[in-house]
C-alpha cells in the first residue's frame, strides 16, 4: 500500500494570510504515460462529507475558489491557501488515486490563529 | 444535481453483517462513472471500502480481506455495500461517493452525507 503522510497535523493561521499543508507518499503517484499525478485534496467541515478541492494534484475542481491551490510531482506535494478565510477552518486531506487500494493522508486540522 | 444519500441500520451486533444503500438521484449510475463507499472512524480518518461499475467490475480494499461485497442495482438506480462478521473496528460513518469519470483511477467528486454505524452488542 502507499502510504500518505500529512504535515502537520494541525496548523494556525491568520486572517489573511497564506496556509501550507504538505502531503508526501511512499512512492510516486506519477504515471509516466500521461505525466500526471494521481493525487487528490479534500476539504472537511465538522459532520459534513469531505469536499473535493484539487485533483491531478493541482487540477482546481469546478466552484472551488482561486485561493486553493496544489502544486508538487512524484511523491512530494503541498495544498496552499492564498489568502485564509474563516470558512477556510476545515480538516484538509490527501488521497492517493494511482494504485489500489486508495489511500489517504491522516489529515491536517487548519484553525484560525 | 446529483445527490447520494445513504442509509442503513443505525446499530449492528458483532459478527453481523451490516448492509447499507446509497440512493443516487439526479444522475443514472449507468452512466459509467464508478462509485465508491468510503469509511471513517468517529474522531479518525478516511478509509477507501471498495468501488464498482456498471459492467460490475469491482476493486476492493485488501485490508477488508472477503468480508466486502459491492453491488449496483440500475433498477433502483442504488450502489449497496455489504461488510461481514463486523467487529467494533467497524463503528464509522460510512460514505459513497462517485468517482469523477469512468475510471476507477480518478477521485470521488460527489459524496453522500454519510451514515453512522455502531457495531455493539
Amino acid at each position: 500500500d502507499i502510504v500518505m503522510t500529512q504535515s502537520p497535523d494541525s496548523l494556525a493561521v491568520s486572517l489573511g494570510e497564506r496556509a501550507t499543508i504538505n502531503c508526501k507518499s511512499s512512492q510516486s503517484v506519477l504515471y509516466s504515460s500521461n505525466n500526471r499525478n494521481y493525487l487528490a485534496w479534500y476539504q472537511q467541515k465538522p459532520g459534513q462529507p469531505p469536499k473535493l478541492l484539487i485533483y491531478w494534484a493541482s487540477t482546481r475542481e469546478s466552484g472551488v475558489p482561486d485561493r486553493f491551490s496544489g502544486s508538487g510531482s512524484g511523491t512530494d506535494f503541498t495544498l496552499s491557501i492564498s489568502s485564509l478565510q474563516a470558512e477556510d477552518v476545515a480538516v484538509y486531506y490527501c488521497q492517493q488515486y494511482y494504485s489500489n487500494p486508495y489511500t489517504f493522508g491522516q489529515g491536517t486540522k487548519l484553525e484560525i490563529k | 444535481q446529483v445527490q447520494l444519500q445513504e442509509s442503513g441500520p443505525g446499530l449492528v451486533k458483532p459478527s453481523e453483517t451490516l448492509s447499507l444503500t446509497c440512493a443516487v438521484s439526479g444522475y443514472s449510475i449507468s452512466s459509467g462513472n464508478y462509485w465508491g463507499w468510503i469509511r471513517q472512524p468517529p474522531g479518525k480518518g478516511l478509509e477507501w471500502i471498495a468501488s464498482i461499475d456498471q459492467s460490475v467490475t469491482t476493486y476492493n480494499n485488501p485490508s477488508l480481506k472477503s468480508r466486502v461485497t459491492i453491488s449496483l442495482d440500475t433498477s433502483e438506480n442504488q450502489v449497496s455495500l455489504k461488510l461481514s462478521s463486523v467487529t467494533a473496528a467497524d463503528t464509522a460513518v460510512y460514505y459513497c461517493a462517485r468517482h469523477k469519470t469512468t475510471t476507477f483511477y480518478h477521485a470521488f467528486d460527489i459524496w453522500g452525507q454519510g451514515t453512522m454505524v455502531t457495531v455493539s452488542s
